[in-house]
């Protein structure tokens, strides 16, 4: 599975809009990209996944480029129940979450 | 909603003693995991099994054994705690891969064990 790059810290204020990006210049065509967070103290919550097509759910939105190298997660309306680490992870369409490689992910914080 | 339940959050352990770590999933998943998360180096999978009895060596299974003898059920066993051993602990659950469907993993809430 290809790895990813985010950067280590961010900061968004409460009720604007968070911009997570995540590279991964090295995907291949079959791997899927997720998006994970983690609230301190919590195990990792899955957020949103998806192949090559935008997806939004009640949670969040992610915009993928065309190319594929790289992806960024939309928290539209910030909270501070949003402050987590949040991991971005590429997979083979058919793994089986044995081989999900975890980076360090973006903290983010939310301020008031 | 899909629950993975740790059985404990907190525990304390002394050196060499046998610690068993207790997870339970109420979803019918095929797959389960366990993980350890430490400060700078993110989660590590220490195993992982795919069924009934069956198990595969993770990134870091140096200490650790598990066992599954019922679906619902994966537990891990440090057979002689030591002091590098403490750590967050969480346990994870996903469905098998149902032809080209790919499922995401759940998570339990996580045991911290301190190893003294």
């Amino acid at each position: 599975d290809a790895k990813t790059t985010q950067p280590p810290s961010m900061d968004c204020a409460e009720g604007r809009a968070a911009n997570l990006p995540c590279n991964h210049s090295t995907i291949s065509g079959n791997e899927y990209v997720y998006w994970y967070r983690q609230i301190h103290s919590q195990g990792p919550q899955y957020i949103i996944h998806g192949l090559k097509n935008n997806e939004t759910n009640e949670m969040a939105s992610q915009i993928i480029t065309e190319d594929r190298k790289s992806s960024t997660l939309i928290l539209p309306h910030a909270t501070l129940r949003d402050t987590a680490v949040y991991y971005c992870i590429v997979r083979s369409r058919a793994g089986n979450n044995r081989k999900l490689i975890w980076g360090l992910g973006t903290s983010l914080a939310v301020n008031p | 909603d899909v629950k993975v339940t740790q059985s404990s959050r907190y525990l304390v352990k002394r050196t060499g003693e046998k610690v068993f770590l207790e997870c339970v999933q109420d979803m019918d998943h095929e797959n389960m995991f366990w993980y350890r998360q430490d400060p700078g180096l993110g989660l590590r999978l220490i195993y992982f099994s795919y069924d009934v009895k069956m198990k595969e060596k993770g990134d870091i299974p140096e200490g650790y054994s598990v066992s599954r003898e019922k679906k619902e059920r994966f537990s891990l066993i440090l057979e002689s705690a030591s002091t590098n051993q403490t750590s967050m602990y969480l346990c994870a659950s996903s469905l098998g891969v149902l032809g080209q469907r790919v499922t995401e993993a759940f998570f339990g809430q996580g045991t911290r064990l301190t190893v003294v």
